[in-house]
């Protein structure tokens, strides 16, 4: 069981908007404004997307963004394409040097 | 460009030792700490250890403490994970990642992965 909680799925048709939760607690993402989110292709490489709860890495679109409120962060990816399909991970610092993820979700571009 | 190229994956049987190596490229790994991280099949991330860029500082998740050592040869550019009294739930792809400037909890490039099988 991950330590962080996400949907399993989540899914748009091209140029819609989707958002991804992320549940924690108060010792993880509710303690700290450390929260990044990861996207993975299957077969291929975590890459980072989001850090800092909402900064953007250089060469990730301006269509997706990220947020937080209270214990719970969220991921969203606008304007829908193709190859945003994909699994998306989110991660938090919990404290005392230790990092969880979530369980991760399946993004389906319809 | 940021090359990170792990290596030392395999079979092993439980209670047994695996060395995995990340030979590292295209840009200063002496000034960067470095992170593992395992994907078991079919499942999630998990966080393993984090070793700073001057070696005096390393972290473990307490799945793999005791068990699991970091180090680094920066003449060599590698980082290393030490495993040991290994676990049928240590099989994974084992990633090395290098930490982002604003937080060494942030993974800004990542290898391809090795895979570890623990199994009789």
């Amino acid at each position: 069981q991950s330590a962080l909680t996400q949907p399993p799925s989540a899914s748009g048709s091209p140029g819609q908007s989707v958002t991804i939760s992320c549940t924690g607690t108060s010792r993880d993402i509710g303690g700290y404004n450390y929260v990044s989110w990861y996207q993975q292709h299957p077969g291929k490489a975590p890459k980072l997307m989001i850090y800092e709860v909402s900064k953007r890495p250089s060469g990730v679109p301006d269509r997706v963004s990220g947020s937080k409120s209270g214990n719970t962060a969220s991921l969203t990816v606008s304007g829908l394409q193709a190859e945003d399909e994909a699994d998306y991970y989110c991660s938090s610092y919990a404290g005392s040097n230790n990092v969880v993820f979530g369980g991760g979700t399946k993004l389906t571009v319809l | 460009e940021v090359q990170l190229v792990e290596s030392g994956g395999g079979l092993v049987q439980p209670g047994g030792s695996l060395r995995l190596s990340c030979a590292a490229s295209g840009f200063t790994f002496s000034s960067y700490g470095m992170n593992w991280v395992r994907q078991a099949p079919g499942k999630g991330l998990e966080w393993v250890s984090y070793i700073s860029d001057s070696r005096n500082t390393m972290y473990y998740a307490d799945s793999v403490k005791g068990r699991f050592t970091i180090s680094r040869g920066n003449a060599e550019n590698s980082v290393y994970l030490q495993m040991s009294s290994l676990r049928d739930e240590d099989t994974a792809v084992y990633y090395c990642a290098r930490r982002h400037y604003n937080g060494w909890f942030y993974l800004d490039h990542w290898g391809q992965g090795t895979l570890v099988t623990v199994s009789s």
